[in-house]
C-alpha cells in the first residue's frame, strides 16, 4: 500500500474560487507528478517535480501551478477555478531508477466546478 | 503519433470465469509496458512492467505478455473475482525518456457479475 495521500476526496466549488489540492508522500520520494484524468480518457500529465523546487509543466497545458518547498509535499493551486477545470487529478510519487521505476498514486481529488 | 490501444472498451464476465485483455501500442522507441488496475475513484495500482527483453510477466491471477515485434500486449485474468471489477491500464515508456512521459491507455472497464 502506497503512502501517498490526496485531501480533500471531492470538491465542489464555484467559478472563480482559488483553490489548493493538497498531496503528500511518506515515502520520501524525490520525483512527483500530478495528472488529469476525466471519465474514460487516459491520463495526462498536467505537472511534475524531480526534487525540492524543482517544478516543470507536463505535456497538457493547464492554468494550474504548483510547488515543491518541501520533499514530501506536493500541492496544486487553481488561482481561478473553471467549469472546464471539472476532473479528477490524480498525485503520484516514484521510487527507483531506470527502466522499472515503480509509480505510486494517490487516490485522487474529484473536482466539481458550478 | 505516439499511442496506446486498448480493446475492449467494456467487458462483463461472470464470476469464476478467466478473460483476456488487449493493448497495441505505436510508442517508439520502446523502453517498459505496465499494466495498471484502477477502482472506481481510486489511484491506479501498478500490476506488472515489462522491458523489452520479456514476454511475460505474472502477478497472482493476472499474468501479462508482451510481444515487442508486433507492438501487442495482454493481460489475462485467471478466475475472475468480484473484486477485478475495475479499470485496466496499460501505459508505454519510451526508451530515454522521464517517467513522467509516459503514454496511457483509456483502458478497459471490467465487470464481474456474481
Amino acid at each position: 500500500e502506497a503512502d501517498i495521500y490526496q485531501t480533500p476526496r471531492y470538491l465542489v466549488i464555484g467559478t472563480g474560487k482559488k483553490i489548493t489540492l493538497e498531496c503528500s508522500q511518506t515515502m520520501g520520494h524525490d520525483k512527483m507528478y500530478w495528472y488529469q484524468q476525466d471519465p474514460g480518457m487516459e491520463l495526462h500529465l498536467i505537472h511534475y517535480s524531480y526534487g525540492v523546487n524543482s517544478t516543470e509543466k507536463g505535456d497538457l497545458s493547464s492554468e494550474s501551478t504548483v510547488s515543491r518547498i518541501r520533499t514530501e509535499h506536493f500541492p496544486l493551486t487553481l488561482e481561478s477555478a473553471r467549469p472546464s477545470h471539472t476532473s479528477q487529478y490524480l498525485c503520484a510519487s516514484s521510487e527507483g531508477g531506470g527502466v522499472k521505476e515503480k509509480l505510486f498514486f494517490g487516490s485522487g481529488t474529484q473536482l466539481s466546478v458550478l | 503519433k505516439n499511442q496506446v490501444e486498448q480493446s475492449p472498451q467494456s467487458l462483463i464476465i461472470l464470476e469464476g470465469k478467466n478473460c483476456t485483455l488487449q493493448c497495441n501500442y505505436t510508442v517508439s522507441p520502446f523502453s517498459n509496458l505496465r499494466w495498471y488496475k484502477q477502482d472506481t475513484g481510486r489511484g491506479p495500482v501498478s500490476l506488472t512492467i515489462m522491458t523489452f527483453s520479456e514476454n511475460t510477466k505474472s502477478n497472482g491471477r493476472y499474468t501479462a505478455t508482451l510481444d515487442a515485434d508486433t507492438k501487442q500486449s495482454s493481460l489475462h485474468i485467471t478466475a475472475s473475482q468480484l473484486s477485478d471489477s475495475a479499470s485496466y491500464i496499460c501505459v508505454v515508456s519510451d526508451r530515454g525518456s522521464t517517467l513522467g512521459r509516459l503514454y496511457f491507455g483509456r483502458g478497459t472497464q471490467l465487470t464481474v457479475w456474481p
